[in-house]
């Protein structure tokens, strides 16, 4: 079964600031890799993924994430928040083969003070 | 649609009622996933759809849960004799590939706004 951590629970930035968000997973097989945002009152929506190749990813918005297969983790990065970017940040995996369910982390609140 | 739409977004029942969400996937799509989001956690999976074929509910947590779709587009997920810990975020996400594909077909799924359910 495949789990994901992510350690930090609730992270507080000024704007401008650079921001690294966490990701960890256990699986014992190849897996597919993305960050979901969820904005408040809004839907989950896909920032970036990883299926193969470049292990350093580019999303939407500035972010970036890095795929570090020995340290099973695909850590989120912004080099400058914004205050518009205060969500809900969430890692999930799925299995590149068989069952594709997403296994999610329990999400990362950044809130960017102006 | 554009997008996943989930109606309705906010649902209060008393406990031992029966309720029914529902979810429209986006036009064509294949696969239909249910999930369910606890207050302060991330969503954790119930039960997945391709076509009209339920091929996996082993993440339902009772008997009391039963999900449906039928035609292989819209879909329900039933809830019977709701009960407080029940309380959640029900999330519908759908792909345009099924997940018996090969590696080389790995696509994104697109979720719903969800269903608030709140048990009283």
């Amino acid at each position: 079964a495949q789990s994901v951590s992510q350690h930090n629970h609730h992270v507080i930035l000024s704007e401008a600031a650079s921001l690294e968000l966490g990701c960890n997973y256990s699986y014992g097989g190849t897996v597919n890799l993305f960050w979901y945002v969820q904005y408040p009152g809004q839907h989950l929506q896909l920032l970036l993924k990883y299926f193969s190749g470049d292990p350093l990813v580019k999303g939407i918005k500035g972010f970036e994430a890095e795929f570090i297969k020995s340290k099973f983790s695909f850590n989120l990065r912004k080099p400058s928040v914004q205050w518009s970017d205060t969500a809900e940040y969430f890692c999930a995996v799925n299995a590149r083969e068989g069952r594709r369910a997403l296994t999610f982390g329990s999400g990362t609140r950044l809130q960017v003070q102006p | 649609g554009a997008g996943v739409s989930q109606s309705p977004r906010y649902k209060v029942a008393k406990r031992g009622q029966d309720v029914a969400l529902r979810c429209d996937p986006i036009s064509g799509h294949v696969s239909l996933f249910w999930y369910q989001q606890a207050l302060g956690q991330g969503p954790e999976f119930l039960t997945y759809f391709q076509n009209e074929a339920q091929l996996d509910k082993s993440g339902l947590p009772s008997d009391r849960f039963f999900a449906e779709r039928p035609e292989g587009s819209v879909s329900t997920l039933k809830i019977q004799r709701t009960q407080q810990e029940d309380s959640a975020v029900y999330l519908c996400a759908s792909n345009r590939m099924s997940w018996d594909r090969g590696p080389i077909m790995n696509t994104e799924a697109f979720f719903g706004q969800g269903t608030r359910l709140t048990v009283v």
